[in-house]
């Protein structure tokens, strides 16, 4: 069946670097957009960032305001998983980090159990 | 930047009740609205696209209206499982941005 994985979460210091990992199978990687979505502690759902499913001649990448010039999502077809590099990182990103198949036009489905980003000196 | 809001935030109902979840944007969005639905310690479940399109797997007990910028989320006879936060979703035209509403916690009373 369709399952997403995410890896690489964890504490890490005020303006410093994370990557995280996002693997799929069940499904044809290629043919899909992904995408991160976050949800601090106790709150809603932000969308992150997304990248498009074409690669050979340069994907297309979105991201939010709060996190461009910080994040950069990337995405590797041969090893089915898609990246975000996590830099300058400030305390408000602390949250948990869903990897989500999609946009499918509007909508993500599925996502991946999260995995825990922590901010904090 | 177009913000959904959704009411009430708590909708406590029992077993067997009907639910009305709200979801209004604050420009039209056609019937370009989504939900989900989150348990705790759960990543979000896609129950709803394009405002009435049941995802697969979705008990026919939910149900979902709207267009513009009023959308309604209907759970009939409400089970034990469906007690949970709702979310609405949409997507902006270009760039594609994705914004969610704040959420809806449906539970026991």
């Amino acid at each position: 069946q369709v399952q997403l994985v995410e890896s690489g979460g964890g504490l890490v210091k005020p303006g410093g670097s994370l990557r995280l990992s996002c693997t799929a199978s069940g499904f044809t990687f290629n043919d899909y957009y992904m995408t991160w979505i976050r949800q601090a502690p106790g709150k809603g759902l932000e969308w992150v960032s997304s990248i498009s499913n074409i690669v050979n001649s340069g994907p297309s990448i979105y991201a939010a305001d709060s996190v461009k010039g910080r994040f950069t999502i990337s995405r590797d077809n041969s090893k089915n998983s898609v990246f975000l590099q996590m830099d300058s990182l400030r305390v408000d990103d602390t949250a948990v980090y869903y990897c989500a198949r999609g946009p499918i036009i509007t909508h993500f489905d599925p996502w991946g159990q999260g995995t825990q980003v922590t901010v904090s000196s | 930047e177009i913000v959904l809001t959704q009411s009430p935030a708590t909708l406590s109902l029992s077993p067997g009740e009907s639910a009305t979840l709200s979801c209004r944007a604050s420009q039209p969005i056609s019937t370009y609205l989504v939900w989900y639905q989150q348990k705790p310690g759960q990543a979000p479940r896609l129950l709803m696209y394009d405002a009435s399109t049941r995802a697969t797997g979705v008990p026919a007990r939910f149900s979902g209206s709207g267009s513009g910028t009023d959308f309604t989320l209907t759970i009939d006879s409400l089970e034990p499982e469906d007690f949970a936060v709702y979310y609405c979703q949409q997507r902006g035209n270009w760039p594609p941005l994705f914004t969610f509403g704040q959420g809806t916690k449906l539970e026991v009373k």
